[in-house]
């Protein structure tokens, strides 16, 4: 069974570095592209960025480059999503998502990691 | 913003048909497959419908979904209070090099 476990809610304050993990099992992980994306709260979905794990090669839409940093660690089978400086407009859910084929064809989601950015 | 306009909601009686349409441009729609979500209030979203028109294993064929130029629809028949949720409409930006998705569609049962 495929399955993409996201690490728990994290509370932070503004200026603070972060990095959140998905943990992919069930399939050959370094063979899909896994995606992030965002969900402000009570808004639509984000496109963010995605990663090859078996390469490392990745992707960023032009609204986050540079603001994020997307890695995988394919002997652990997991992705990352970091933040060197904080800002309260980074509080949202983010949800990892394996790729199926192109580019916006997400297939099997995590279930979401909340993160809170507050003074 | 997103680059991919839905209607802010729209509802039906049980039973009934609702039409969602995702309306975008030649460098997104009109030259790219277009994909279809479901988001249950409080739960990640689920695949529905991709390349245009195709469903995964398990989605019934209540939901179909086609594309024509640069706009592509999501239907939905025999509409059931378990299918409240938003749905988006996701594909690939070529002038971007990145994914969108559209603004999202509030689905009521009435």
């Amino acid at each position: 069974e495929v399955q993409l476990v996201q690490s728990g809610a994290e509370v932070k304050k503004p200026g603070e570095s972060l990095k959140i993990s998905c943990k992919g099992s069930g399939y050959t992980f370094t063979s899909y592209w896994i995606g992030w994306v965002r969900q402000m709260p009570g808004k639509g979905l984000e496109w963010m960025g995605i990663i090859y794990p078996a390469d490392s090669d990745t992707r960023y839409s032009p609204s986050f480059q540079g603001q994020v940093t997307i890695s995988a660690d394919k002997s652990i089978t997991t992705a990352y999503l970091q933040w060197s400086s904080l800002k309260a407009s980074d509080t949202a859910i983010y949800y990892c998502a394996r790729i199926y084929g192109d580019y916006v064809k997400f297939d099997y989601w995590g279930q979401g990691t909340l993160v809170t950015v507050s003074s | 913003q997103s680059v991919l306009t839905q209607p802010p909601s729209v509802s039906a009686a049980p039973g009934q048909k609702v039409t969602i349409s995702c309306s975008g441009s030649s460098s997104n729609i009109g030259n790219n497959y277009v994909s279809w979500y479901q988001q249950l209030p409080g739960t990640a979203p689920k695949l529905l419908i991709y390349d245009n028109k195709k469903r995964p294993s398990g989605i019934p064929d209540r939901f179909s979904g086609s594309k024509s130029g640069t706009s592509a629809t999501l239907g939905i028949t025999g509409l059931q209070t378990g299918d409240e949720a938003d749905y988006y409409c996701g594909t690939w930006d070529s002038s971007l090099s990145a994914g969108v998705f559209g603004t999202g569609t509030k689905v009521t049962v009435l």
